[in-house]
């Protein structure tokens, strides 16, 4: 089936620092690519999404680009706020269900 | 309004007991889901409901049993609990339609003893 691979974390950034959270994929045909994120005690959101190769989703600052010749989707943000403290969890579609990455956690401090 | 609502928030049993968790989603979706997480926050998917229909039974003890009265409600019963079990459970709902966005609840934090 189709899995993902996410950069293992940490990863602690002062405030305003750029982010960049690798995530690569196999997968047979074209999967939906997502980016959910986890803030402490709460379920997932989705960030944001990709459903075609070149496709850029972005939300809240946040971007990444399906790059089907790298199979990756890099999460990244120009400057990151102490309030992106969170999990943030790389996926894609496999059939009828989606199938996460094992999630990278990101801290920032002021 | 919540979108995907789950009871209990907390739950803390011993080994053996039986208990109910119990999902309900306002969003219409035609699709449930109840996924595993663990202390390391790997996400696993356990089961999914298409209007009611069991479509995903991924490698699970059959102590878990889920249970969709309608399209709106998915409850997982976990018979005979064992250490291991000791997780968050979340539930999630989407509309097939809708390209698989997944609409997560607050999550279950269930402890066994």
């Amino acid at each position: 089936g189709n899995s993902v691979t996410q950069m293992e974390g940490p990863v602690t950034l002062s405030e305003e620092a750029f982010l960049t959270i690798n995530c690569t994929y196999t997968a047979t045909g074209y999967p939906s690519l997502f980016w959910y994120v986890q803030y402490p005690g709460e379920g997932l959101q989705l960030l944001l999404k990709a459903t075609k190769a070149d496709d850029k989703g972005s939300n809240k600052g946040f971007e990444a680009t399906y790059r089907k010749e790298t199979t990756s989707f890099h999460l990244e943000k120009g400057s990151v706020q102490v309030s992106d403290s969170a999990v943030y969890f790389c996926a894609l579609t496999d059939g009828n269900k989606l199938v996460f990455g094992a999630g990278t956690i990101l801290r920032v401090k002021s | 309004d919540t979108a995907v609502s789950q009871t209990p928030k907390y739950l803390v049993t011993q080994m053996g007991n039986d208990k109910s968790i119990k999902c309900e989603q306002n969003l219409g979706h035609d699709t449930m889901y109840w996924y595993k997480q663990d202390s390391k926050k790997f996400l696993k998917i356990m089961f999914s409901y298409n209007n009611k229909e069991l479509i995903i039974n991924e490698t699970v003890p059959n102590r878990f049993s889920p249970k969709s009265p309608d399209k709106a409600h998915l409850n997982l019963h976990i018979n005979s609990l064992e250490l291991g079990d000791s997780a968050v459970y979340f539930c999630a709902s989407s509309q097939v339609s809708g390209g698989f966005e997944q609409y997560f609840g607050p999550g279950t934090r269930l402890t066994v003893t």
